[in-house]
C-alpha cells in the first residue's frame, strides 16, 4: 500500500514544495535500487514520468525536481515551484507485481 | 518521437466484452516492455497489467486478473487489452504506457516513460 501526503498542497511561485510517499514494505531490491517512481499529471493531460528508481530524473525533466528516500519513505522535492508545475503528483511502486500508485497529491499555486 | 495511440474504447453493457488497442511508433516496439493503466472519472491512477517485450512475462492487478488479457503483436507494433465480464467499475480512461529499459531487470515493470492519450471505456448497467 502506497500512502501519499499531503493530498493537497498550495504553494506560492518560487517557493519549495515537498511531497511524501510511504510504502507498507521496503522498496529496496537486492540489486540495491529502490523501485519507486514519481509522475505528474497536468490538468487534462496524460501522466508524465518525473523520477524513477527513487532518484533518477527522467529525460527532459527540469533539475528543480528531485527524488530522495530509501526503504519505505520517499520524497519528491521541487526546489522552486513554477506555474507549470500544477497538477496531481503520484508515486508508484514497481518493486513487485501488482504495481501500485499512491492516492495522488494535488499541487496548486497560491 | 515516441507515439502511443490507444483505440477501441466506447460504450458497453455490464457483462460485455471489448478489446482495446495501442498502436506504437517512433521506437523499436519489440524491444520494450509495455503496461496498461487506467483512471476512473475523477479518480487516481490504477496500474492494470505488464507484458514483457517477448510476451513471455505478463502480470495483472488483482482487480482484472482472470477477466482481462494483455497481448502484443510485435510485427504490427501493437499492444492489446482484451476485456470481458465488464463491470460498471471498469469505467475509466485506459492508457498504454512504455516501460523504461534498464539492464538487469528485463522482465519486470520499472517506470512508465511514455504514455498514450488514453481511450475512454464506459460500462453501463
Amino acid at each position: 500500500v502506497m500512502t501519499q501526503y499531503p493530498l493537497s498542497l498550495p504553494v506560492s511561485p518560487g517557493e519549495p514544495a515537498s511531497i511524501s510517499c510511504r510504502s507498507s514494505q521496503s522498496l529496496r531490491l537486492s540489486d540495491g535500487y529502490h523501485y519507486l517512481d514519481w509522475y505528474l499529471q497536468k490538468p487534462g493531460q496524460s501522466p508524465q514520468l518525473l523520477i524513477y528508481m527513487g532518484s533518477r530524473r527522467a529525460s527532459g525533466v527540469p533539475d528543480r525536481f528531485s527524488g530522495t528516500g530509501s526503504g519505505t519513505d520517499f520524497t519528491l522535492e521541487i526546489s522552486r515551484v513554477e506555474a507549470e508545475d500544477v497538477g496531481v503528483y503520484y508515486c508508484m511502486q514497481t518493486l513487485q507485481s501488482p504495481c501500485s500508485f499512491g492516492q495522488g497529491t494535488k499541487l496548486e499555486i497560491k | 518521437e515516441v507515439l502511443l495511440v490507444e483505440s477501441g474504447g466506447g460504450f458497453v453493457q455490464r457483462g460485455g466484452s471489448l478489446r482495446l488497442s495501442c498502436a506504437a511508433s517512433g521506437f523499436t516496439f519489440s524491444s520494450y516492455n509495455m503496461n496498461w493503466v487506467r483512471q476512473a472519472p475523477g479518480k487516481g491512477l490504477e496500474w492494470l497489467s505488464f507484458i514483457s517485450s517477448s510476451s513471455r512475462t505478463i502480470y495483472y492487478s488483482y482487480s482484472v486478473e482472470g477477466r482481462f488479457t494483455t497481448s502484443r503483436d510485435n510485427a504490427k507494433n501493437s499492444l492489446y487489452l482484451e476485456m470481458s465480464s465488464l463491470r460498471t467499475e471498469d469505467t475509466a480512461i485506459y492508457y498504454c504506457a512504455r516501460d523504461v529499459k534498464i539492464p538487469g531487470r528485463p522482465s519486470h515493470p520499472i517506470a512508465l516513460d511514455s504514455w498514450g492519450q488514453g481511450t475512454l471505456l464506459t460500462v453501463s448497467s
